[in-house]
């Protein structure tokens, strides 16, 4: 089982600044990671899908990055719209699975 | 429009079964293999179960095997997952997703989820 670990579990930053999430898997997991987003009560939202590809409708500000085991979700400039949760999910083998979630709230 | 609803949820003892529907959706719901991811209050999500396109395929999580039957009805754009000898550790959000790209890829689409309880 391939078990993700996302860091840190919370990012305290505020609107226009970057954010850097990482997510690292126990064992390669090739390209095959996406990233969601999920704000409180919602579903999540997929953002980028096979590392860096982003998912339809994605703003640009948005951008994945990695391979193997260490993978980066990228926000440029925070909108007040993208403080939520982040999750980092493979599916390079059965069973799949997500990290544990990374925080982006307003410092 | 893409939709998915979940239906099915509620309050059940432990030991007990619920079985859970995903009504779908402005797709063709044949071609695209589904799944099943829950959340825990507070936790983060956790896939349970997926099924191919064409149904002849199933993948379990081992916190949910022999408890959980993932099953669907191409006839009804309908997904299901029947679940057994309930346990408070089932307690969650059920979401069902579709999956990008026929029987591979990310999750692109999700349903806003429907509440499973399990409690004395």
């Amino acid at each position: 089982e391939i078990v993700l670990t996302q860091s840190p579990a919370t990012l305290s930053l505020s609107p226009g600044e970057r954010a850097t999430l990482s997510c690292r898997a126990s064992q390669s997991v090739s390209n095959y990671l996406a990233w969601y987003q999920q704000k409180p009560g919602q579903a999540p939202r997929l953002l980028i899908y096979d590392a860096s590809n982003r998912a339809t409708g994605i703003p640009a500000r948005f951008s994945g990055s990695g391979s193997g085991t260490d993978f980066t979700l990228t926000i440029s400039s925070l909108e007040p719209e993208d403080f939520a949760v982040y999750h980092c999910q493979q599916r390079s083998s059965w069973p799949l699975s997500f990290g544990g979630g990374t925080k982006v709230e307003i410092k | 429009e893409v939709q998915l609803l979940e239906s099915g949820g509620g309050l059940v003892q432990p030991g007990g079964s619920l079985r859970l529907s995903c009504t779908t959706s402005g797709f063709t719901f044949r071609n695209y293999a589904m799944s099943w991811v829950r959340q825990a209050p507070g936790k983060g999500l956790e896939w349970v179960s997926s099924i191919w396109s064409s149904g002849d395929t199933t993948y379990y999580a081992d916190s949910v095997k022999g408890r959980f039957t993932i099953s669907r009805d191409n006839s009804k754009n309908t997904l299901s997952l029947q679940m057994n000898s309930l346990r408070a550790d089932d307690t969650a959000v059920y979401y069902c997703a579709k999956i990008e790209f026929g029987d591979y890829g990310a999750f692109d689409i999700w349903g806003q989820g429907t509440m499973v309880t399990v409690s004395s």
